[in-house]
């Protein structure tokens, strides 16, 4: 199985500013995702991270408000920029190794 | 692009009875299924898979099948147990059929009494 490490677990965060959160996993993966889950709601789809190559945006979702970053094969970064209270919600990385998809632990994020 | 419809939202099963939870999914080029189990304030755990060549896959009192003419698979769990309670959520592999982009449903919260 593949750990991923997401941090930070939450944060507080005000509005009009930005949040990073990190995403390191043990194993190298060749693509990382990005979800978004608000409360009691499904994950969607941010985006996908490839090393080397500019992040590809799902409908709905612009790198100006999420950049991404994506250095080496074990680590990626989404920065939520210019948060309002609707930013509020559960961001999570994702990556597949051996066919499965597997999850970080989430990032609460509340904006106030 | 790809859409995945779930259905129920909610189901209330007492121990021991069956629980059925489906989805429809609508690209056809989709060929990768899995199904996730969240609990509360938890990471989506994956509970069992099916790929497009497979019909039916059974792992102890899971199972999921899947009918790619219909475009549609379910999960069903037998004999429910109070620890099945959580939220189900199905997906299906987003465009060209990579795994990694999955495209949820909405989700099921399932409940079963004791």
């Amino acid at each position: 199985s593949a750990v991923i490490s997401q941090k930070p677990s939450r944060d507080i965060c005000q509005r009009g500013t930005s949040l990073t959160i990190q995403c390191q996993v043990d194993s190298q993966v060749t693509m990382m995702f990005w979800y978004r889950q608000q409360p009691g709601q499904s994950l969607t789809l941010i985006a996908t991270a490839n090393q080397g190559s500019e992040a590809t945006y799902e409908s709905g979702f612009v790198i100006d408000k999420f950049p991404i970053s994506r250095p080496n094969l074990t680590f990626s970064t989404l920065t939520v920029s210019n948060m309002s209270p609707e930013d509020s919600s559960i961001y999570l990385c994702s990556v597949v190794y051996a066919t499965e998809a597997f999850f970080g632990q989430g990032t609460r994020l509340t904006v106030v | 692009g790809e859409n995945v419809e779930q259905h129920p939202s909610t189901l209330s099963v007492q121990e021991g009875d069956s629980a059925v939870i489906k989805c429809t999914y609508s690209d056809s080029a989709s060929n990768y299924f899995p199904w996730y189990k969240q609990e509360l304030g938890k990471r989506p755990q994956l509970i069992i898979d099916i790929r497009s060549n497979v019909g039916e896959k059974k792992d102890q009192r899971i199972a999921v099948t899947l009918n790619k003419t219909a475009k549609h698979f379910s999960l069903h769990i037998t004999e429910t147990q109070p620890e099945d309670s959580a939220v189900y959520f199905c997906a299906a592999s987003g465009l060209g059929g990579s795994q990694g982009n999955l495209i949820f449903g909405k989700g099921t919260k399932l409940s079963v009494k004791p």
